[in-house]
């Protein structure tokens, strides 16, 4: 079964880019999908499908996915953009949905 | 809009149960998947369980299954999550969402504000 890993933490000035990785062996032959959620609120879906937004979904987020890494970019970090991000996957061996460890971003 | 709101949570005891209810609007609720998806306080999510458009399919994680059961009404568009013999470590903030499926992945698209459940003697 998948084990989806991302670092715990990240910190990033204001204005900078943030990049959340997503580790699993062959994760690039997956569809990934990535959920912010801010302090005391629901997930939200940032980006589907490697990286595809939602409507209403800034440009600045973004994301790829390769080998055994996806990532999701956000550019021009803002104070709002502070939250908790979990990538996803589904698993086809069991039809289970499988969340990744998830990352604490920081705003400086 | 699209909304899912979740009801039924509270403290409960150790060994006993409780059912959560997520009611939907705002979309044709027959024509898609739901999960229920939780997280227990200061942890991640945690994904729980899906139930297909007609109730065809339902899965589970090995973490609930044998002890939780999913179901849903299409003409009340709401799905109910039956929670028995609850233990301390089920204690969690369980959301439902929107499960958008294709033959080859899934996403949630949207997802209710979660309701809180506590276990504890």
């Amino acid at each position: 079964s998948y084990v989806l890993t991302q670092p715990p933490s990240l910190s990033v000035a204001p204005g900078q880019t943030a990049k959340i990785s997503c580790g699993e062996n062959n994760i690039g032959t997956q569809s990934v999908h990535w959920y912010q959620q801010r302090p005391g609120q629901a997930p939200v879906l940032v980006v589907y499908d490697d990286r595809h937004r939602p409507p209403g979904i800034s440009e600045r987020f973004s994301g790829s996915n390769s080998g055994n890494t996806a990532t999701l970019t956000i550019r021009g970090v803002e104070a709002g953009d502070e939250a908790d991000y979990y990538c996803q996957v589904w698993d086809s061996s069991t039809d289970q949905r499988v969340f990744g460890t998830g990352t604490q971003v920081t705003v400086l | 809009q699209i909304h899912l709101v979740e009801s039924g949570g509270g403290l409960v005891k150790p060994g006993g149960s409780l059912r959560l209810s997520c009611a939907a609007s705002g979309f044709p609720f027959s024509d898609y998947y739901v999960s229920w998806i939780r997280q227990a306080p200061g942890k991640g999510l945690e994904w729980l369980s899906y139930i297909s458009r007609t109730s065809t399919t339902i899965k589970y994680a090995d973490s609930v299954k044998g002890r939780f059961t999913v179901s849903r009404d299409n003409a009340k568009k709401s799905v109910s999550l039956q929670m028995n013999s609850l233990r301390v470590e089920d204690t969690a903030i369980y959301y439902c969402a929107r499960d958008i499926w294709t033959d080859e992945t899934n996403y949630f698209d949207y997802w209710g504000q979660g309701t809180l459940v506590t276990v504890s003697s």
